[in-house]
């Protein structure tokens, strides 16, 4: 099946320092991803929608000058969380479903595990 | 997107089978029933989908009611590796243009 990577798998960071979260389709296009943010005993929340060549459409609530998202290709987008403080440590996963193909599903990332110190 | 409802938690006992229960009441003509899952720190992992007929696959299989207000994921012999949180969910689109929303899901636990 399809594969979606992420890099770093975890990250610990000190309060104020931004953070870059890559999330790659191996074998398959993306022009479309999604991230997800999960805390604790908690579901998965979407923050934003990733779209290649154009700007990332945020949900309600996710301040998109604090989650930057860069899509610069058809296979890899960025989630750079700037400033970092310890209410973002997180699990962050991303999503991509393949261009063509089967179109009624989506692969998922293994996730980043953000510690904010 | 329709609301699903599922329970909170399940057990089973290893190498039974398992239904999981999800009830969509409110489902729209257009909904396609997805079915994730997401084992302990990792993504979640896509099992099966439907839209109206059953369906089987490696994973799973799906049954789904036919007014298609319920359906009920079965795994036919539970390993241990299965022990996971199991999220049923709509989307209008497929899943292909528009993101998933997730639910609370129903926590399986598998006792050897």
């Amino acid at each position: 099946g399809a594969v979606v990577s992420q890099h770093p798998s975890r990250v610990i960071c000190k309060s104020g320092t931004s953070v870059k979260i890559e999330c790659r389709s191996l074998d398959f296009q993306a022009t479309t991803m999604f991230w997800y943010r999960q805390f604790p005993k908690q579901s998965l929340m979407l923050m934003a929608t990733s779209n290649e060549g154009s700007k990332a459409t945020y949900e309600q609530g996710v301040e998109k000058d604090k989650f930057l998202i860069n899509h610069a290709s058809l296979t890899l987008s960025t989630l750079t969380v700037t400033s970092a403080h310890p209410e973002d440590s997180s699990f962050y996963i991303c999503s991509a479903p393949p261009a063509a193909g089967m179109r009624e599903t989506q692969y998922f990332g293994p996730g980043t595990r953000l510690l904010v110190l | 997107d329709a609301k699903t409802t599922q329970p909170n938690s399940m057990e089973s006992n290893e190498e039974e089978p398992v239904h999981l229960p999800c009830n969509h009441s409110t489902i729209s003509g257009t909904d396609y029933i997805h079915w994730y899952r997401q084992l302990p720190s990792q993504g979640p992992e896509y099992v099966i989908h439907g839209l109206t007929s059953n369906v089987n696959n490696r994973m799973a299989s799906l049954a789904i009611a036919e007014d298609r207000k319920s359906s009920t994921l079965i795994l036919h012999r539970a390993t241990l590796r299965d022990a996971a949180v199991y999220y049923c969910i709509l989307s209008s689109y497929g899943g292909s243009q528009g993101n998933l929303i997730f639910g609370k899901g129903t926590k399986l636990s598998v006792k050897p």
